[in-house]
Order: structure tokens, then C-alpha cells, then sequence
């Protein structure tokens, strides 16, 4: 398996643009978390989703942000307009049923800066 | 105060050199204690993990948690340059899925 793939690695774009970010989970993991990162915060779960549906979006930041899985193998996290605050790397990770938190598997991030 | 507070260092450390990494926590429940080794550019990849109380060794890393004092250490003795990396902290309760995470602390192990 080539594990979690994420897309793109980098981004940059403008303030007020609509980026979105894409994840593939590894084949057979119905857990699916989108966390952000920062030196400031550290890493910050956004949202997760277990077969495809969200179960806690508690810690999405506002509503510019939105995140879908429309299937099992596929996900993407859309901010609409970004800001500058945005800027941070976003990481993917995908575990199954019973791994708990021993189970995460995460992508290689995609590093978002907004100008 | 976090749940899980973790130095985000710099710690910047000679080759062959024993390094200490530390967490402390607050959230009496967390059953399970995980490292995290994230190399720059890449996603964190789990290094160990121990569950409640004790020691537990792997090769040149060594994973202890004092739950008396809500801390939890990882030692890595004989380090490498290729042990440079950021190491994060993580921790849950038992039954609950979701692990906390620490900052990390960024290690740099020079030739």
C-alpha cells in the first residue's frame, strides 16, 4: 500500500481564494482525521470521520472551512476565503476499527501559505 | 494549562550523546502513551507507545511513564544524526480514540 496520500504537498495562494486539499486514505482504514499544524499550536485535530461519515468537527476553526468524504477512499478540506492565519501545513491520517490511537497512519501534509 | 505540555526546544545534542524528551500531563484518564517521530517534511510515524505505567525498551529507545507524577520520558541512548527529528507526544485515555498530542521538541543530534 503507498500509505495516505495527500495533494498537493504545497499551495500557495491569495488571500480570499478558495483552496482545497485532498486526501486518500490507506485501503480498508475507516477512520479518517484532518489535523493542522503550527509551531505556535502545535498539531490540532480539525475533524474526523469514521465510514465516511463526520463524527466530531468540533475543532474545525470557523465556518470558511468545510470537509467531505464522499466515499471511502477519498476526502477533501475546502477554506473558502483563506487569510493569512490559514497559512500552516495540514496533515491527513487514516486508522481502523480497534487500533485506537496506535492505528494512525499520516500522509506527508500539504504545506498551505496564504499571502 | 494544556493537557499535554512538551518543551519545544531546540534540544541540540552531539553523536553518541543519551537524550531525554519529556512530557507532562494533567488528564488523570490517559491509559495509553505514544512517541511520535516526525522527520522534517513528513507526517509523524509512531515511534512507541507504553501502556499505564512503566519501562519499555526498543533497541537504542526506551519509553517510561510515572503516572504518580504525570510524566512521561523517552530516552535514546547512543544518537545518531539520523535520530534528528521533532518528537511528539501523545496520549489517550482508555476507550477513547482520539489521542492528545504534545508541541513536539525538536532534536538536532550534530556529527
Amino acid at each position: 500500500d503507498a500509505g495516505v496520500i495527500q495533494s498537493p504537498r504545497h499551495e500557495v495562494t491569495e488571500m480570499g481564494q478558495e483552496v482545497t486539499l485532498r486526501c486518500k486514505p490507506i485501503s480498508g482504514h475507516d477512520y479518517l482525521f484532518w489535523y493542522r499544524q503550527t509551531m505556535m499550536r502545535g498539531l490540532e485535530l480539525l475533524i474526523y470521520f469514521n465510514n465516511n461519515v463526520p463524527i466530531d468537527d468540533s475543532g474545525m476553526p470557523e465556518d470558511r472551512f468545510s470537509a467531505k468524504m464522499p466515499n471511502a477512499s477519498f476526502s477533501t478540506l475546502k477554506i473558502q476565503p483563506s487569510e493569512p492565519r490559514d497559512s500552516a501545513v495540514y496533515f491527513c491520517a487514516s486508522s481502523f476499527e480497534g487500533a485506537g490511537a496506535l492505528g494512525y497512519t499520516f500522509g506527508s501534509g500539504t504545506r498551505l501559505t496564504v499571502v | 494549562q494544556k493537557e499535554v505540555e512538551q518543551d519545544p526546544g531546540p534540544l541540540s545534542v552531539p553523536e553518541g550523546a543519551i537524550v531525554s524528551l519529556n512530557c507532562t500531563y494533567s488528564n488523570s484518564a490517559f491509559q495509553y502513551f505514544m512517541w511520535y517521530r516526525q522527520y522534517s517534511r513528513k507526517g509523524p510515524e509512531l515511534l512507541m507507545y507504553t501502556y499505564s505505567s512503566g519501562n519499555k525498551e526498543d533497541g537504542r529507545f526506551t519509553a517510561q511513564v510515572d503516572k504518580s507524577s504525570k510524566y512521561i520520558s523517552l530516552f535514546i541512548r547512543d544518537s545518531q544524526p539520523s535520530d534528528s527529528a521533532t518528537y511528539l507526544c501523545a496520549m489517550s485515555a482508555g476507550g477513547s480514540y482520539i489521542p492528545t498530542f504534545g508541541r513536539g521538541t525538536s532534536l538536532i543530534v550534530h556529527p
